[in-house]
């Protein structure tokens, strides 16, 4: 069976660190993988989504960016964070090209920047 | 652009109670529509999808194309219903994901 794996569970960074937030996913090939970010009243906002190795697709600018260096492994990451990246984070996937299905979802980070 | 609105933040019920939760959409094509659910301390799951048809949790969930709405509904709502819901909906091949700004429901003893 297909499981997705999101650490770390939470994080607290101070301001200008870097950062690095690491899903993977098991028991599939070649799936679609996103990551969201869960604000209060706003719901969810996607960030970045990728089709494939190498192949990043950004939502909104922000001083965030992903990478996916293997076909289930998909990384968010920051050279410097701001206060305004606290938030929790939240990574799917679901199969290619099946909008039908929905997503699956990690657990989730909550980072806090002080 | 897709679009997915609940206009109620916090939707506060009684036990055995009908519940409603509201949800539209504007989108140009023909819509994929979700309801995921985020229970206390869990991850957010898919709760129910309206290709299936299906019934979970009895939660139901009807695509209104001419309303452009995806209610759900409990004919009775249970304490542990208790919940943040997100409609959601999807645009070609799956990857085009736009989620409501989440209902929190609160099923009262």
């Amino acid at each position: 069976s297909q499981t997705i794996h999101q650490w770390p569970a939470t994080l607290v960074q101070p301001v200008g660190s870097p950062l690095s937030l690491e899903c993977t996913v098991e028991g599939t090939s070649n799936p679609n993988l996103y990551w969201y970010r869960q604000a209060a009243g706003r719901g969810l906002q996607l960030l970045f989504y990728s089709v494939g190795i190498g192949q990043i697709s950004s939502e909104v600018p922000q001083n965030l960016s992903a990478s996916r260096p293997q076909d289930r492994q998909f990384i968010l990451s920051s050279k410097k964070l701001l206060l305004s990246d606290s938030g929790f984070y939240l990574c799917a996937w679901n199969p290619v090209g099946t909008s039908s299905y929905g997503y699956t979802f990690g657990s989730g980070t909550r980072l806090t920047v002080v | 652009a897709q679009r997915v609105t609940q206009p109620e933040k916090l939707l506060s019920v009684f036990k055995g109670a009908p519940v409603e939760l509201k949800c539209n959409y504007s989108y140009s094509g023909s819509p994929e529509l979700f309801w995921y659910v985020q229970y206390s301390r869990q991850r957010l799951q898919l709760l129910l999808r309206h290709i299936s048809r299906e019934s979970i949790k009895g939660f139901t969930a009807d695509l209104n194309k001419g309303e452009t709405s995806f209610h759900l509904k409990k004919p009775f709502a249970q304490e542990e219903d208790s919940a943040m819901y997100y409609c959601a909906l999807s645009g070609d091949y799956g990857q085009n994901f736009v989620f409501g700004p989440g209902t929190r429901l609160s099923v009262l003893p």
